[in-house]
């Protein structure tokens, strides 16, 4: 069974950094792309990247470029979604995806999702 | 970027009745789209995906259709458990992956 188990909430002040992770299991981690979105409280979903464990090939959207960075280790099965100076509009729920359509070239839906996690930035 | 819109934001629909969802694309996308359900406090889910097609476990009730920028999710009678939000995703413009804004289905 595929799952995605992503790290625990965090409560951060307003320029403090942060990393987050989803650790996938049931499947080849390293060739199926995981992207990342965001869901800022009320609201809908934000595709912010995606990333290809095996090569680290990294996707960003533009509004989201130099806001966030994202990363993986595939030896040990996780992605990372990273900030070095959040803001309280960075407070909201994070969820990982795994690609679903198994193409490289062009990545397409997301099959099974992590459980989020909810990052609060308060000063 | 290909810009989706949903509509309506809000449909209110009685257990039994069937539910439209509409999903427009700002340029054409092909078949390359993707509806999810999301519940409260909960992730999202893929319901279906090229449009049309159901992914693994979902009930022949939920039809996807469309092409180009039109796009419809149809919820044929509908149960307690559909109840919930609905969004359609874009990826035929690669490398930018985009989300709807999301129709809200409730009693």
């Amino acid at each position: 069974e595929v799952q995605l188990v992503q790290s625990g909430p965090e409560v951060k002040k307003p320029g403090e950094s942060l990393k987050i992770s989803c650790k996938g299991s049931g499947y080849t981690f390293a060739t199926d792309w995981i992207g990342w979105v965001r869901q800022m409280p009320g609201k809908g979903l934000e595709w912010l990247g995606i990333i290809f464990p095996h090569n680290s090939d990294t996707r960003i959207s533009p509004p989201f470029q130099g806001l966030v960075t994202i990363s993986a280790d595939k030896s040990i099965n996780t992605a990372y979604l990273q900030w070095s100076s959040l803001k309280a509009s960075d407070t909201a729920m994070y969820f990982c995806a795994k690609e679903g359509s198994g193409s490289y070239f062009r990545p397409a839906y997301f099959r099974q999702w992590g459980q989020g996690t909810l990052v609060t930035v308060s000063s | 970027e290909t810009v989706m819109t949903q509509s309506p934001d809000t449909l209110s629909v009685s257990p039994g009745e069937r539910a439209t969802l509409s999903c427009r694309a700002s340029q054409s996308i092909s078949t390359d789209l993707a509806w999810y359900q999301q519940k409260p406090g909960q992730a999202p889910s893929l319901l279906i995906y090229d449009s049309s097609t159901r992914a693994t476990g979902i009930p022949a009730r939920f039809i996807g259709s469309g092409s180009g920028t039109e796009f419809t999710l149809t919820i044929n009678s509908l149960q307690s458990e559909d109840f919930a939000v609905y969004y359609c995703q874009q990826y035929n413009s690669w490398p930018s992956l985009t989300f709807g804004g999301g129709t809200k289905v409730e009693i």
